[in-house]
């Protein structure tokens, strides 16, 4: 019950496509969705995040969607460019508790120019 | 601000000798945490800290790996005998309150020959 589950593993997108993240929880006590983006030799950095008090947020060129009935969420990268290519991981907690963040097992991606 | 700083950037050392891991949280954060990420096993948290105060253990792999926070600015983490199977890259991260994301540092690599 405390899995997420992340696919694809890998994704190879050409520049300007959009590539797709999707993940899946079980825990329905989860309400805080952040998705982290990591660049070799970097730490995981905080991207972007979702309550599921709605069902899309946008920040620039990245969209998260979350549908709370299916238990799942996704990232979208709009326009993708290479220097978007990254280890992009999903993750999910209690927002207002001191659990832990469960992170998703990671999608490389990479953005061909 | 500087944000969460580890040290060694980089770290070899021969199976049997003791390691010592450290990390800076930001200032006024005050929970930490200690993630180990390989290939196989992706992001593991090992043990996090509120207020200087471990909470949960319950990740850390065996009685070898030991962590202390003995102020809001400074944690290690040690591991004594070091063995082949720890050499994975440690991340140190850090938070403010209970809710939302965390900042994590650039990591610490880890060899052990």
């Amino acid at each position: 019950q405390q899995q997420v589950k992340q696919s694809p593993q890998s994704l190879i997108v050409q520049k300007g496509g959009i590539p797709i993240i999707n993940c899946a929880y079980e825990n329905t006590a989860f309400d805080y969705f952040p998705w982290y983006q990591q660049f070799p030799g970097k730490g995981p950095a905080l991207l972007i995040a979702i309550r599921p008090d709605v069902s899309e947020k946008k920040e620039g060129r990245f969209t998260i969607s979350f549908n709370k009935s299916a238990k799942q969420f996704s990232l979208h990268i709009m326009d993708s460019q290479p220097g978007d290519s990254a280890t992009y991981f999903c993750a999910a907690k209690k927002y207002s508790s001191a659990s832990k963040i469960i992170f998703g097992s990671g999608t490389r991606l990479s953005i061909r120019p | 601000d500087a944000g969460v700083i580890q040290s060694p950037r980089h770290e070899v050392t021969e199976m049997g000798q003791e390691v010592t891991l450290r990390c800076k949280p930001i200032s006024g954060h005050d929970y930490l945490f200690w993630y180990r990420q390989t290939m196989m096993r992706g992001l593991e948290l090992l043990i996090y800290f509120n207020n200087n105060v471990p909470i949960d253990d319950s990740g850390m792999p065996e009685d070898r790996f030991s962590a202390k926070m003995p102020n809001a600015s400074f944690s290690t983490l040690k591991i004594q005998p070091s063995e082949p199977r720890d050499s994975a890259v440690y991340f140190c991260a850090s938070s403010f309150g209970q809710a939302g994301g965390y900042t994590f540092g650039s990591g610490t690599r880890l060899t052990v020959v």
